[in-house]
C-alpha cells in the first residue's frame, strides 16, 4: 500500500522568496508517480506538477519544481519567487499501481505567503 | 473546455435521510473518482470507475455508501441513512485515457459538494 507523509502542517514564506514543502513516500511499486496539488480556500484541487519514478530529471513547471530524491523517498515541492496567490493548502499524492490509480494523499501543508 | 462539475455545491440534511451527489466528468475521460475530505481524516479515496470495468469500491466506509456511473459519464454517489460523521466535502475527479509522456494520468477535480448532516 502507498503512504504519503507531509510533516509540515504549516509553512510561512515572505513574498518573492523560495519555499520548499516536504513530502516523503512509501510504496512497494517498482514504477510510481508523485503528484502535487494546490487547494486554495475556494476548495478546488489544482494540479501543479508530476514526477515519474523513472524520470531522470527533476520535473519543473514554471515556478514549481520537484526535488526528487529516490534514495530518500522524498519528492519535495519547491516554489520559487512566492506570490500572495500561492497561499493555499498543498497536497502530495501518489497513485496506486495502475495508470488510472486512485490517489493516496498526504496530510497537506498550509502555506502562507506574507507581503 | 468545461471542467468537472458537481452538484449540489452545498447540501444540508438531517441525520437518517438519504442524499445523492452528482458528478459530471470532463467529456472523454474514462476514469472517474470519488474522494472525501474531512477535518479529521484528510483526503480519502472512496470509489473509482474505469471504463466498463467493475468499479473499485475499496474505499467506501460502509454499506450505506454506493455509487453508480451511467453510460460511462455522469456518476451519482448515494449515502443512505446519513450520520453526522458523513459531514465532509465530497470531491469528484476524472482522468483521460492513457497515453502521452506520463504513465499516470492527471486527475482533474471538481469543486466539491459540501455535505452537512445535522
Amino acid at each position: 500500500a502507498q503512504k504519503i507523509t507531509q510533516t509540515q502542517p504549516g509553512m510561512f514564506v515572505q513574498e518573492k522568496e523560495a519555499v520548499t514543502l516536504d513530502c516523503t513516500y512509501d510504496t512497494s511499486d517498482q514504477s510510481y508517480g508523485l503528484f502535487w496539488y494546490k487547494q486554495p480556500s475556494s476548495g478546488e484541487m489544482i494540479f501543479l506538477i508530476y514526477q515519474g519514478s523513472y524520470d531522470e530529471q527533476n520535473a519543473t513547471e514554471g515556478r514549481y519544481s520537484l526535488n526528487f530524491q529516490k534514495a530518500r523517498k522524498s519528492a519535495n515541492l519547491v516554489i520559487s519567487a512566492s506570490q500572495l496567490g500561492d497561499s493555499a493548502m498543498y497536497f502530495c499524492a501518489t497513485p496506486s499501481g495502475t495508470s488510472y490509480g486512485k490517489l493516496t494523499f498526504g496530510q497537506g501543508t498550509i502555506l502562507t505567503v506574507h507581503p | 473546455g468545461a471542467g468537472v462539475s458537481q452538484s449540489p455545491s452545498n447540501k444540508v440534511t438531517e441525520k437518517g435521510k438519504d442524499v445523492e451527489l452528482r458528478c459530471d466528468p470532463i467529456s472523454g475521460h474514462t476514469a472517474l473518482y470519488w474522494y472525501r475530505q474531512s477535518l479529521g481524516q484528510g483526503l480519502e479515496f472512496l470509489i473509482y470507475f474505469q471504463g466498463n470495468s467493475a468499479p473499485d469500491k475499496s474505499g467506501l466506509p460502509s454499506d450505506r455508501f454506493s455509487a453508480e456511473r451511467t453510460g460511462g459519464s455522469v456518476s451519482t454517489l448515494t449515502i443512505q441513512r446519513t450520520q453526522q460523521e458523513d459531514s465532509a466535502v465530497y470531491l469528484c475527479a476524472s482522468s483521460a485515457p492513457g497515453g502521452g509522456d506520463s504513465p499516470y494520468n492527471e486527475q482533474f477535480f471538481g469543486p466539491g459538494t459540501r455535505l452537512t448532516v445535522l
